[in-house]
């Protein structure tokens, strides 16, 4: 079974300052990792995915993820955060052979003027 | 790039009405799926398709069907609705096949709201 924790339903951060989204994961195989965001009444947009290879990525809108296997974690960092930043972010976890995502329950990001 | 085309954006619906909710992709993927979205529960599978009339349940298929009856397109179709089945219903599509790294494409989303 896989399942994903994502801490902080609600995040606030001022314009500028470090974005860290936490995703925590649980996966008897190897896992491939993704973010999704989600802008007001809008589908789910990849960030960016972990499946095999450099565990630093780096995705769209300049934010990247570490997937750290010691630690059962893939958080989300971006260095300086935007106004058009705002939104609901989304961890999930799948694997090989697994035709399922299994979704975190999201981190609505807000920025602070 | 993969289009993911969900008839309806928003409906309003009585208890009881039969609901259908279509999906639509351009992509030739294998893989269909069904998802709904409630705050603070994140996104929970309905059904999902790996085949043209094949279906598998998801982790809270009580409620629904779905049909697929060609590759593109993908029904989710409730046949009594009930108010606690308001809420944002969510179309995604995988590709298949060796070598998939099990990226979804997401529609725009349906949001439904059941009187």
């Amino acid at each position: 079974a896989q399942s994903v924790t994502q801490l902080g339903s609600h995040v606030s951060v001022s314009e500028g300052a470090l974005v860290l989204l936490r995703c925590n994961y649980s996966s008897s195989v190897p896992p491939y990792l993704f973010w999704y965001v989600q802008y007001p009444n809008q589908g789910l947009q990849l960030l960016l995915k972990y499946t095999t290879g450099a565990t630093l990525v780096k995705g769209i809108n300049g934010f990247e993820a570490e997937f750290k296997k010691s630690e059962t974690s893939f958080h989300l960092t971006k260095p300086s955060a935007h106004m058009s930043d705002a939104a609901e972010y989304f961890c999930a976890v799948s694997n090989f052979g697994n035709e399922k995502l299994t979704f975190g329950t999201g981190t609505r990001l807000t920025i602070i003027p | 790039d993969v289009k993911v085309t969900q008839s309806s954006r928003y409906l309003v619906k009585r208890t009881g009405e039969k609901v259908f909710l279509e999906c639509v992709q351009d992509m030739d993927h294998e893989n269909m799926f069904w998802y709904r979205q409630d705050p603070g529960l994140g996104l929970r599978l309905i059904y999902f398709s790996y085949d043209v009339k094949m279906k598998e349940k998801g982790d809270i298929p009580e409620g629904y069907s779905v049909s697929r009856e060609k590759k593109e397109r993908f029904s989710l179709i409730l046949e009594s609705a009930s108010t606690n089945q308001t809420s944002m219903y969510l179309c995604a599509t995988k590709a298949g096949g060796v070598g998939n790294t099990g990226e979804l494409f997401f529609g725009e989303g349906s949001r439904l709201t059941v009187l």
